[in-house]
């Protein structure tokens, strides 16, 4: 069974910075790694995925990578703005077992 | 219109009570799943549903269950609820036919309280 961990649980960082979400996971045997933003109260917005063959996906100021030896992924945020404070989960799924796991989250905020 | 919607959006009864929730979606997918989200547990997958006639639970489906009345419409029930199963509810789907390597989008969430 795949687990998903993501630490820290709460980050700020200045306006403008660039920076860095991770999250963990136990299963080698990936299928995909799924970057989600949720804003307080809110639901899930789908940021990014990446399937088992690839290293990176890349969305405007975000690029997350997948490291299936060391069993890592990252979410990169350039130039951070205000409007990128928000939770940041990931969510993985293994071969056979197409359920996502989910991380418990990383609560990003962006300082002006 | 949002493609994943859910009903209703905010809901407080008591305990014992009988409570459906609701989801639709105009995406054509074929999977769809209930997950609840508490604080510092995060998303639990409670029921899934390949198709109309696959019904799966998940990690956490004691004291609930689902009717999949079409592609596009999976109903979460709660037959007699309690207190711990106040949290937020999401419906999601998921389409494995495309190349999509099962994405998930989520609905709005529906936000229940029981006292």
């Amino acid at each position: 069974k795949q687990e998903v961990t993501q630490i820290p649980a709460a980050l700020s960082v200045p306006e403008g910075e660039n920076l860095v979400l991770n999250c963990s996971f136990t299963d080698s045997a990936i299928y995909n790694l799924q970057w989600f933003r949720q804003d307080p109260g809110k639901g899930l917005t789908s940021l990014l995925l990446i399937q088992s063959s690839q290293r990176e996906q890349t969305s405007g100021r975000l690029n997350a990578s997948l490291d299936k030896s060391s069993g890592r992924s990252t979410l990169y945020i350039a130039a951070s703005q205000p409007g990128d404070s928000a939770t940041y989960l990931c969510a993985g799924s293994s071969f056979g077992n197409e359920k996502l796991t989910f991380g418990t989250g990383t609560r990003l905020t962006i300082i002006p | 219109d949002a493609d994943v919607t859910q009903t209703p959006r905010n809901r407080i009864t008591k305990t014992g009570k009988r409570i459906m929730l609701e989801c639709s979606q105009t995406k054509g997918h074929d999977r769809m799943y209930w997950y609840r989200q508490d604080p510092g547990l995060g998303l639990r997958l409670i029921y899934y549903s390949f198709d109309v006639k696959d019904i799966n639970k998940g990690e956490i489906s004691d004291g609930y269950s689902v009717s999949r009345q079409a592609q596009a419409k999976f109903s979460l029930s709660l037959e007699s609820a309690i207190p711990n199963q106040t949290a937020l509810y999401f419906c999601a789907t998921s389409d494995y036919r495309q190349a999509s390597y099962n994405e998930q989008f989520f609905g709005p969430g529906t936000r229940l309280t029981v006292l």
